[in-house]
C-alpha cells in the first residue's frame, strides 16, 4: 500500500487566498484525521471522520476552516480566507476500525506558508 | 480531558549510550498510550503502544516503554542509541484510540 497520500507537499499563498489541502487515506481505513503542527501549539487534532461522517470538529480553530470527506478515498481541508497565523504543517492520518490496534498512520504532511 | 507532559524538550546523548525520554500523562479515565517518532520533514511513525496487559511494551527499532499507572508515566527507553535515532519523539494519549492528545515532543540528538 502507498500509505496516506497528501497533496500538495508545500503550499505558499498570500493572505486572503483560499487554500485546499488534500488527503487520500489508506484503502480500507474507516477513520480519517486532520492534525496541525506548529511550534507554538504543537500537534493538535482538528477534526476526524468515521465512514466519511465528521465525528468531532471541536479542534477546528475558526469558521474559516472547513473539512469534507465526499467518499472513502478522499478528504479536503479548506481555509478561506487564509491568514499568516495559519502557517503550519498539516497532517492527515487514517486508521482501520475493528482490529483493536488503534494505530493511526500519518501522511508526510503539507507545509503551508501564508504570507 | 487528557493531557501529556514530556519533561525534556531536548536530550543529547552519545552514540551507543542508553537513553530515557520521559512522559507523564493526566487522565481521569483509562487511556491508551503511544510513542511516535518524527524524522525531519516526515510524518509521524508509531514506535509502540500500550493498550492493556503487560506494562512493559516493546516497539520497533529496539525501543521499549513501561506503563506505570501509579505514577501516570510512560517513559521510553533504548539501551544503546544510534545516530539514526536522531529525531523528535512524541508521547500521546487517547481514551478510545481516536482523539490523540500529544505532548510537546522531545528532540533526541545522538552525537558521535
Amino acid at each position: 500500500d502507498a500509505g496516506v497520500i497528501q497533496s500538495p507537499r508545500h503550499e505558499v499563498t498570500e493572505m486572503g487566498q483560499e487554500v485546499t489541502l488534500r488527503c487520500k487515506p489508506i484503502s480500507g481505513h474507516d477513520y480519517l484525521f486532520w492534525y496541525r503542527q506548529t511550534m507554538m501549539r504543537g500537534l493538535e487534532l482538528l477534526i476526524y471522520f468515521n465512514n466519511n461522517v465528521p465525528i468531532d470538529d471541536s479542534g477546528m480553530p475558526e469558521d474559516r476552516f472547513s473539512a469534507k470527506m465526499p467518499n472513502a478515498s478522499f478528504s479536503t481541508l479548506k481555509i478561506q480566507p487564509s491568514e499568516p497565523r495559519d502557517s503550519a504543517v498539516y497532517f492527515c492520518a487514517s486508521r482501520e476500525a475493528g482490529q483493536g490496534d488503534h494505530e493511526q498512520y500519518f501522511g508526510p504532511g503539507t507545509r503551508l506558508t501564508v504570507t | 480531558a487528557q493531557s501529556v507532559t514530556q519533561l525534556d524538550s531536548q536530550v543529547p546523548v552519545f552514540e551507543e549510550a542508553p537513553v530515557e525520554l520521559r512522559c507523564n500523562y493526566s487522565s481521569s479515565v483509562s487511556v491508551y498510550l503511544f510513542w511516535y517518532v518524527q524524522y525531519p520533514n516526515q510524518g509521524l511513525q508509531l514506535l509502540l503502544k500500550y493498550l492493556s496487559g503487560s506494562t512493559l511494551v516493546k516497539g520497533i527499532n529496539g525501543f521499549e516503554a513501561e506503563f506505570n499507572k501509579s505514577q501516570t508515566s510512560f517513559h521510553l527507553r533504548k539501551p544503546s542509541v544510534h545516530i539514526s535515532d536522531t529525531a523528535e519523539y512524541f508521547c500521546a494519549v487517547s481514551q478510545y484510540g481516536n482523539k490523540l492528545v500529544f505532548g510537546a515532543g522531545t528532540i533526541l540528538r545522538v552525537k558521535s
